[in-house]
């Protein structure tokens, strides 16, 4: 039930990009992406609604396909501070409480 | 923005002890809440939902005699977690919800000794 990530792990040199996977069993009314440093809490990116939208600011963006039940996020031109676990969280109730399964997370290390 | 505070931050306390984490939404109301615990180097697992002014709704596999949820008022949900043993040391993450989405508090750092 547990959304899978892929991949696990991923170290990346300052500068080059990374696309991170989500994929989930079940049909999804959202999906939301978070960076959780070590002992902190997660912090929010970004939400996409069902839909299939993409979103993104900055270098940092995200794509949903409702049909596979997928979403990635692309991180482009990465800097030191991108470094940490990416958790998506996906949502499967039609918004009714929104309450958030969260994926098996990729840890990103972005060395200079 | 959206703070979302959480007390204490750390807290260590002898097995048998009941210990009470608060959880507030300092700008906004939230009438849902959440809670998850998470281990280290795992992924956040979602414990229960807070409803304000009803009884909490908790996940499959979590006892709510030991995590006792309560949604008092529209800033204010508290976990208690009670008799707690070694094993319940965690990290324990409070969230808000304002809409669609989730803001989260800092996290309480147990260890039951």
């Amino acid at each position: 039930q547990q959304p899978v990530q892929s991949p696990q792990a991923v170290i990346l040199r300052e500068g080059e990009d990374a696309v991170i996977n989500c994929s989930s069993s079940k049909a999804l009314y959202s999906v939301h992406w978070y960076r959780q440093k070590h002992g902190e809490a997660p912090v929010f990116l970004m939400i996409l609604l069902k839909g299939g939208e993409q979103k993104g600011h900055d270098k940092i963006s995200a794509s949903f396909n409702e049909k596979k039940q997928q979403s990635s996020l692309y991180l482009t031109a990465s800097q030191l501070s991108y470094s940490g676990t990416y958790f998506c969280g996906t949502s499967s109730d039609g918004g009714a409480t929104n309450k958030l399964i969260f994926g098996t997370g990729t840890l990103l290390a972005v060395q200079p | 923005g959206a703070v979302v505070s959480q007390h204490p931050s750390r807290v260590i306390c002898k097995s048998g002890t009941s210990v009470k984490i608060e959880c507030r939404s300092l700008d906004f109301q939230a009438t849902t809440m959440f809670w998850y615990r998470q281990f280290p180097k795992q992924s956040l697992m979602l414990m229960a939902t807070s409803n304000e002014g009803s009884k909490a709704t908790y996940e499959q596999g979590v006892e709510k005699d030991k995590f006792l949820i309560n949604h008092a008022s529209l800033t204010l949900s508290t976990l208690t977690v009670t008799s707690a043993h070694p094993e319940d040391s965690s990290f324990y993450i409070c969230s808000a919800r304002r809409e669609y989405e989730q803001f989260f508090g800092p996290g309480t750092r147990l260890t039951v000794l």
